[in-house]
């Protein structure tokens, strides 16, 4: 069975930072690129960040650049996303997804992000 | 960056009866490998997001075939042939050709 589960989701501080984590099972996790996806209380949907199969390209939404920066251990089958200089709009429930251009994907519950003081 | 806009962004509908959502983009979402990245995501109330249609008229595996996708270039339609209960929810449509990926800006679809 396929499973993405993210974790590391929490209350943070305005200029604080987090790591979240996405474990994936059931595929092989070394040969596809990965991605964050955020939705904001009540908001759409935005892309946040894409990694390759190998880790060697990202690329990220305008609005994280720069503070944000998503990495892989293929050997652990883990997806990450460090959070930094997080700001209030960066509230939101993040999902990681198995890559979305593909034939098949695979997305997670999500974990939520709340920064507020 | 490429601009999604969806329309409507509230769809009203009648169980039974057929619904279209339009989504137009930006730019060409032909890539240069020759495929067109365009996804079509539907949210139900309270859940994650799921995959109804990928490269714009492949239906997901264990989708409903009411369910079609079609366009090309800039223009790009979701019907669904006659809407059932569970429809009810966002749709968002996607596009994975160009960085950064984008999503639209999402249509609810409600009962009148």
């Amino acid at each position: 069975e396929v499973q993405l589960l993210e974790s590391g989701g929490d209350l943070v501080q305005p200029g604080g930072s987090l790591r979240l984590s996405c474990a994936a099972s059931g595929f092989t996790f070394s040969s596809h690129a990965m991605t964050w996806v955020r939705q904001a209380p009540g908001k759409g949907l935005e892309w946040v960040s894409t990694i390759r199969s190998s880790g060697d390209n990202t690329y990220y939404a305008d609005s994280v650049k720069g503070r944000f920066t998503i990495s892989r251990d293929n050997s652990k089958n883990t997806l990450y996303l460090q959070m930094n200089s997080l700001r209030a709009e960066d509230t939101a429930v993040y999902y990681c997804a198995k890559d979305l251009r593909s034939t098949v994907i695979y997305w997670g519950q999500g974990t939520l992000v709340t920064v507020s003081s | 960056d490429v601009v999604m806009t969806q329309s409507p962004l509230s769809l009203p509908v009648t169980l039974g009866q057929p619904a279209s959502i339009s989504c137009r983009s930006s730019q060409s979402l032909v890539h240069s490998d020759g495929n067109t990245y365009l996804n079509w995501f539907q949210q139900r109330p309270g859940q994650s997001p799921r995959r109804l249609i990928y490269k714009v008229s492949n239906r997901d595996s264990g989708v409903p075939d009411r369910f079609s996708g079609s366009g090309s270039g800039t223009d790009f339609t979701l019907k669904i042939s006659r809407v059932e209960a569970e429809d009810v929810g966002l749709y968002y449509c996607m596009q994975g050709t160009h960085w950064p990926q984008t999503f639209g800006q999402g249509t609810r679809l409600e009962f009148k």
